[in-house]
């Protein structure tokens, strides 16, 4: 089964920060990627899917990119509202396995 | 307006079942494959197992393979998980969701603790 890993863990952070989380696949998906944020106490939502599409009505300073086995997502400029946790997942078959996560934390 | 509200969920002895329900509206329901992800306290997103449009085909994670079964009933625009043989390791807020640009639309979750 493909697995899916997140780095780093954890990223501490400040408002206005260029941010980026990397996964990797341990075998090629293609551009079938999804990353999600996680508020605590809320269900994950989705950002971008297709490793680089923007998900509607999400901001801009979120971004996407990638393919095959290693992709990015990048926050442009940190805003308050983006400290959360962020997992990447496979979208290449019906099985839709995650990363482990990576919690942005204040600085 | 999309909504996924899911019940079911309980504190359940080791070795027994449960069964979880996901109740759909605002949309159309058997166009969409959907989902079961699980998120254990104080940890990341696991995905438990999908079901395609008309429940031809179903897929599972192996910590739930031959435990758990998920199935849809289109006229009711429901899903479901039934939960055998359940483990403290089962211990989890299930959430179902919507396969779309990823899973794009998501219940608020349905707690299981299983524990003597």
């Amino acid at each position: 089964d493909i697995q899916m890993t997140q780095s780093p863990s954890t990223l501490s952070a400040s408002v206005g920060d260029r941010v980026t989380i990397t996964c990797r696949a341990s075998q090629s998906i293609s551009n079938w990627l999804a990353w999600y944020q996680q508020k605590p106490g809320k269900a994950p939502k989705v950002l971008i899917y297709k490793a680089s599409s923007l998900e509607s009505g999400v901001p801009s300073r979120f971004s996407g990119s990638g393919s095959g086995t290693e992709f990015t997502l990048t926050i442009s400029s940190l805003q308050p509202d983006d400290f959360a946790t962020y997992y990447c997942q496979r979208c290449d078959t019906i099985r839709g396995t995650f990363g482990q996560g990576t919690k942005v934390e204040i600085k | 307006e999309v909504q996924l509200v899911e019940s079911g969920g309980g504190l359940v002895q080791p070795g027994r079942s449960l069964r979880l329900s996901c109740t759909t509206s605002g949309f159309t329901f058997d166009n969409y494959a959907m989902h079961w992800v699980r998120q254990p306290p104080g940890r990341g997103l696991e995905w438990v197992s999908a079901i395609n449009w008309n429940g031809g085909s179903t897929d599972y994670a192996d910590s739930v393979k031959g435990r758990f079964t998920i199935s849809r009933d289109n006229a009711k625009n429901s899903l479901y998980l039934q939960m055998n043989s359940l483990r403290a390791e089962d211990t989890a807020l299930y959430y179902c969701a919507k396969a779309g640009h990823g899973f794009d639309f998501w219940g608020q979750g349905a707690l299981v603790t299983v524990s003597s």
